[in-house]
């Protein structure tokens, strides 16, 4: 069965760089998060879109900004990275109720 | 958006049964209580989800109090794959952020 899928798995950026995440939700899935878990860390929410609106708002910071596009694919923009950026990015998607996680991304800071 | 408190960790060993016990007292009447499975550097994973009484699926059990302050994951016949975090989730099923407490490290042991 096809899953959520997320690009990059991996990703190094300096500090003050940008960085641009995307997410690939479960075909017919109308709605998209993303989670931010550093290590040791329980994920935190920042976001999610359902039909392509911002349907809820999390602990994302101002430096980020996401957005749902046609295809349903989405795609979180940080910038102006900080260190206590690096952490996993985790999209997952849903239809009604029950979120189904991608992989992550893992974002690294130098 | 109602808090759960689960063990921080548990230790099991290999064929046994474990329960994991999560508090949520101030549980609202819309809330469902949702248990995800997280292993190290991958997404949660769905484990099950209900609102009162008992739930069973392939991998599960939720057993659910009449007051519904509080959820027990029932894991039949353990292995050392389930070693992994858990994590009890309460929410509106209309609410679309999930707020991930502190879950529960399970150890299984051979």
């Amino acid at each position: 069965a096809a899953g959520v899928i997320q690009s990059p798995r991996h990703l190094i950026k300096e500090k003050r760089e940008t960085a641009t995440l995307k997410c690939y939700p479960i075909p017919r899935h109308d709605t998209v998060y993303w989670y931010q878990q550093g290590p040791g860390q329980d994920p935190q929410f920042l976001i999610s879109f359902y039909e392509k609106m911002q349907s809820d708002k999390g602990s994302i910071p101002d430096r980020f900004s996401a957005q749902q596009f046609s295809d349903y694919h989405s795609e979180l923009n940080m910038s102006s990275l900080e260190l206590g950026d690096s952490a996993l990015y985790f999209c997952a998607s849903s239809f009604h109720n029950e979120q189904f996680f991608g992989p992550g991304t893992r974002l690294t800071v130098l | 958006l109602a808090k759960t408190t689960q063990p921080i960790s548990m230790d099991s060993y290999e064929g046994q049964e474990v329960n994991i016990t999560c508090s949520h007292n101030n549980i609202a009447t819309n809330d469902y209580i949702t248990w995800y499975q997280q292993f190290p550097s991958q997404g949660p994973r769905f484990i099950i989800q209900g609102y009162k009484t008992k739930v069973t699926n392939e991998v599960a059990s939720l057993f659910i109090p009449a007051d519904r302050k509080s959820s027990t994951l029932s894991l039949p016949r353990v292995s050392l794959s389930d070693t992994a975090v858990y994590y009890c989730l309460v929410g509106d099923r209309s609410n679309y952020q999930l707020i991930w407490g502190a879950g529960t490290k399970l150890i299984i042991k051979p």
